[in-house]
């Protein structure tokens, strides 16, 4: 499982508050991503890093940001959180830009 | 945008028996195509990717740019193949992946 770890695996929250979730990796893997999965769409990209302290945004990266302070850790942050932010999240990583290996996912409920 | 579809969210196929899982893509350069899957309370994980060429567990896919097409074959399915697969692509100027929706693989006995 590549060393990649989600934190928290689930979660529920109210309208209007923020969440950050996080996804550690020990490979030292130089890319990481964030993805959110729904129902009919797969896994849609957020955002991702292939650096420390550089992110992108990927396809649908409103009302989320990123940080990558540290090679191990990527932080999906939701700034006030909306129903329409229910899904599951998953991180990924990989140290070449084909590569990638997925975490076990975070349940996110938006109440 | 770069679109992927899959037009199947669900195919059964008995044991045995061949099995093709259809992709199509839009992006209009040179794209990267990758197939993973997703196995029961297991994480998604890379099934093959179209560059390498390999054969993975039995699976092969052939890259057609006239059909704008990766489909994912199997001649003889196995029960364990049942999963669900997503076709990917990555363009080549950046780390931008499009999945497609899924399909529900279900081989039944």
């Amino acid at each position: 499982d590549a060393g990649i770890t989600q934190s928290p695996r689930h979660k529920v929250t109210e309208t209007g508050t923020p969440v950050t979730l996080r996804c550690h990796q020990t490979e030292n893997h130089r890319y990481m991503y964030w993805y959110r999965q729904d129902p009919g769409h797969g896994l849609r990209l957020i955002h991702y890093s292939y650096g420390v302290k550089d992110t992108d945004k990927g396809e649908v990266s409103d009302g989320y940001s990123v940080s990558r302070s540290k090679t191990e850790d990527f932080l999906l942050t939701l700034e006030s959180a909306t129903s329409s932010q229910t899904s599951v999240y998953f991180c990924a990583s990989g140290e070449v830009s084909y590569e990638q290996y997925f975490g076990p996912g975070t349940r996110l409920t938006v109440t | 945008a770069q679109r992927v579809t899959q037009p199947e969210k669900l195919l059964s196929v008995f044991k045995g028996a061949p099995v093709e899982l259809k992709c199509n893509y839009s992006y209009s350069g040179s794209p990267e195509l990758f197939w993973y899957v997703q196995y029961s309370r297991q994480r998604l994980q890379l099934l093959l990717r179209h560059i390498s060429r390999e054969s993975i567990k039995g699976f092969t896919a052939d890259l057609n740019k006239g059909e704008t097409s990766f489909h994912l074959k199997k001649p003889f399915a196995q029960e364990e193949d049942s999963a669900m697969y997503y076709c990917a692509q990555r363009d080549n100027y950046g780390q931008n992946f499009v999945f497609g929706p899924g399909t529900r693989l279900s081989v039944l006995p």
